[in-house]
């Protein structure tokens, strides 16, 4: 499989604590984009990082990408209740525009 | 406008039916995809298409064929299916290159009994 594993698969923090998850792929990518999907609906664009780049800030979301280690990690600072969703990472090839889709990190945030 | 819509959201079934989700959009983006989505797996991608009358497949093909003769409609047919395929099918949508940001539909909940 060519998908890409986050880490936590859960992680349940107090509102206004930070938010951490990780994703690691296996191939060479284009670029790394991450998603949260709300029980029931569909996914929602969050960020894109390309190949070249190492860091990028959108709000509250804080997005690194270390190609040596095919690994990325986003942040969420000060949580909120309602960032309580699953997130996912999707890695897209140089070849053939495919998304390869993580299993997801469930994040719930306490009010 | 809701840009990209699923039909039918919820579906029941039983083995050895056919059955076709459509995928319409009202946008004009030349990439659209189908995922599964399954615990455990997360989303995997069963085909796409880069424009009208081409598609490839993807992760997962097999048990699904896909046609795309208009840009703005991309469904997916089940020809006989199995309860393996029971799971939330999501399609999406991609403009320019293809490898840009991907808008979701809501989804389609399918049960093969």
């Amino acid at each position: 499989s060519q998908q890409g594993e986050e880490d936590p698969q859960a992680l349940s923090i107090q509102e206004g604590e930070n938010a951490t998850m990780n994703c690691s792929y296996k191939t060479s990518i284009n670029n790394l984009q991450w998603y949260r999907q709300n029980s029931g609906r569909g996914l929602v664009h969050l960020i894109l990082i390309r190949s070249n780049e190492r860091e990028k800030h959108s709000g509250r979301l804080r997005v690194t990408l270390d190609t040596s280690k095919k690994s990325s990690s986003l942040l969420i600072t000060a949580s909120r209740a309602a960032d309580t969703a699953s997130y996912f990472c999707a890695t897209v090839t140089n070849t053939g525009n495919q998304f390869y889709f993580g299993t997801g990190t469930s994040l719930t945030v306490i009010p | 406008d809701a840009g990209i819509t699923q039909s039918p959201r919820y579906k029941i079934t039983e083995t050895g039916r056919q059955v076709t989700l459509m995928c319409h959009q009202t946008w004009s983006h030349s990439y659209m995809f189908w995922y599964r989505q399954d615990l455990g797996h997360g989303l995997r991608l069963i085909y796409y298409s880069a424009a009208a009358d081409i598609t490839d497949k993807g992760e997962v093909p097999d048990g699904y064929v896909v046609s795309r003769s208009k840009t703005e409609n991309f469904p997916l047919t089940l020809e006989s299916a199995t309860r393996s395929q029971t799971s939330v099918y999501f399609c999406a949508l991609s403009g320019g290159s293809g490898t840009g940001e991907l808008f979701f539909g809501e989804g389609s909940r399918l049960t093969v009994l």
